[in-house]
């Protein structure tokens, strides 16, 4: 247990659907992340949030919408997904945004867009 | 162009040997560099982190050397045991002004018996 939880572990999808994924951090920590993963490939960051602003989008396509209600609350929606998009997003959290910080990752949420 | 690569790709030890996996990056100006284990379908855990004068840390049986003037880690992992069958991510942080860190592909150890 990470405290990071995310929900739901498996999600299929078709592409005209608009579903959402949602992580809770329990660590106090003040910044949140959204990862990629996909086979084979670097995890790539997609969003970061510091004190619920949002403090990078790595030119993340705007079918992907992040939402961080408070610093310990993280969403993803997600509306038009295309079938690559399938992969494992994982949600990470933070103390503080500087590099000294250690990320703990929650366990992921696997998404299939059929 | 800041990189992290990781090799080998992929590795295949019996119960109770050693091993290293290695990390070169390109990344600069070095902040840190942390080796993560993912289990598959689990986020990765952190093992270790290393900042520029550090050139080695332990966390029980995993040992990472960090060697900053040729830019390489490395990963040693000592009496393997099945549960290491895991995938080795190292990932290195910069300062640009903002929060950078570049994650290397991963090393996918597989521990038989």
């Amino acid at each position: 247990e990470t405290g990071v939880t995310q929900t739901p572990r498996h999600l299929v999808m078709g592409m005209t659907n608009k579903k959402s994924l949602k992580c809770e951090q329990h660590l106090g920590h003040n910044a949140m992340y959204w990862y990629k993963q996909s086979a084979k490939k670097p995890l790539e960051l997609m969003f970061v949030y510091n004190f619920k602003e949002q403090t990078e989008n790595n030119s993340v396509p705007s079918r992907f919408s992040p939402e961080c209600p408070n610093s310990s609350h993280l969403f993803l929606h997600l509306h038009t997904l295309q079938p690559e998009d399938s992969a494992l997003y994982l949600c990470a959290s933070s103390q503080g945004q500087g590099t000294g910080n250690t990320i703990y990752f929650g366990e992921g949420s696997w998404l299939t867009v059929v | 162009k800041n990189q992290v690569e990781q090799s080998p790709q992929s590795l295949i030890i019996l119960e109770g040997k050693n091993c290293t996996l290695q990390c070169n990056y390109t990344v600069s100006p070095f902040s840190n560099l942390r080796w993560y284990k993912q289990d598959t379908g689990r986020g990765p855990v952190s093992l270790t982190i290393m900042t520029f004068s550090e050139n080695t840390k332990s966390n029980g049986r995993y040992t990472a050397t960090l060697d900053a003037d040729t830019k390489q880690s490395s990963l040693h992992i000592t009496a393997s045991q099945l549960s290491d069958s895991a995938s080795y991510i190292c990932v290195v942080s910069f300062n640009t002004g903002g929060f950078k860190t570049i994650f290397g592909a991963g090393t996918r150890l597989f521990v038989k018996a």
